[in-house]
């Protein structure tokens, strides 16, 4: 089974801190992508990555950078972290297009 | 410009009956439809999907049935059970994935 694992379940930041948001999946996957869920709004891509090294931008990247230096490892920072950053965020990692593997998600409150 | 819509965002069903989740996209380029369910505090998962060349496929209660004249999709649940009561995500594959807003189902035992 593939398995996408986020490093926190729940996180409480303060205003203005810089938050690291770590992901790895064990499958190989070339494939990462970061995605934010809030109410009403589903699932929005923040950025996403199809290979070591290289980054793309998603629906709503402002205020949010990533870093991908193994092909396992794809992890989203926050540089100033804000209140309306609060959400449940899910890394999650594919092969092609068919199909996403999602981790369990990392509910973050920015106080 | 939202490609995908789920415009019920909540859908409560008795205990045995018919789910019938609904889903509207705008692209024709799309080549995967998929079904995603979460629980609170959970990632999601995957449920069931159609590829664009067919226009059903059936997993065990799960049905997607896709008609792509009219750029809709569905899935159904039958009988609905009361660990069905989640969040449904529509989604579509192009070049990225696309998901709906999500619908929240609730079955009432």
């Amino acid at each position: 089974d593939v398995k996408v694992t986020q490093s926190s379940r729940y996180l409480v930041k303060r205003t203005g801190e810089k938050v690291f948001l770590e992901c790895v999946q064990d499958m190989d996957h070339e494939n990462m992508f970061w995605y934010r869920q809030d109410p009403g709004l589903g699932l929005r891509l923040i950025y996403f990555s199809y290979d070591v090294k290289m980054k793309e931008k998603g629906d709503i990247p402002e205020g949010y950078s990533v870093s991908r230096e193994k092909k396992e490892r794809f992890s989203l920072i926050l540089e100033s972290a804000s209140t309306n950053q609060t959400s449940m965020y899910l890394c999650a990692s594919s092969v092609l297009t068919e199909k996403l593997f999602f981790g369990s998600g990392t509910q973050l409150s920015v106080l | 410009d939202q490609q995908v819509k789920q415009n019920s965002p909540s859908l409560s069903v008795q205990e045995g009956r018919i789910s019938i989740l609904n889903c509207d996209y705008t692209n024709s380029m799309f080549d995967y439809f998929l079904w995603y369910k979460k629980y609170p505090a959970e990632g999601p998962t995957f449920l069931i999907s159609i590829s664009s060349i067919k226009d059903k496929n059936e997993d065990g209660r799960f049905t997607v049935f896709l008609n792509k004249s009219a750029k809709h999709l569905s899935l159904h649940i039958v009988p609905s059970q009361p660990g069905d009561s989640a969040v449904y995500f529509c989604a579509f594959t192009g070049n990225q994935f696309y998901f709906g807003t999500g619908t929240s189902l609730t079955v009432i035992p």
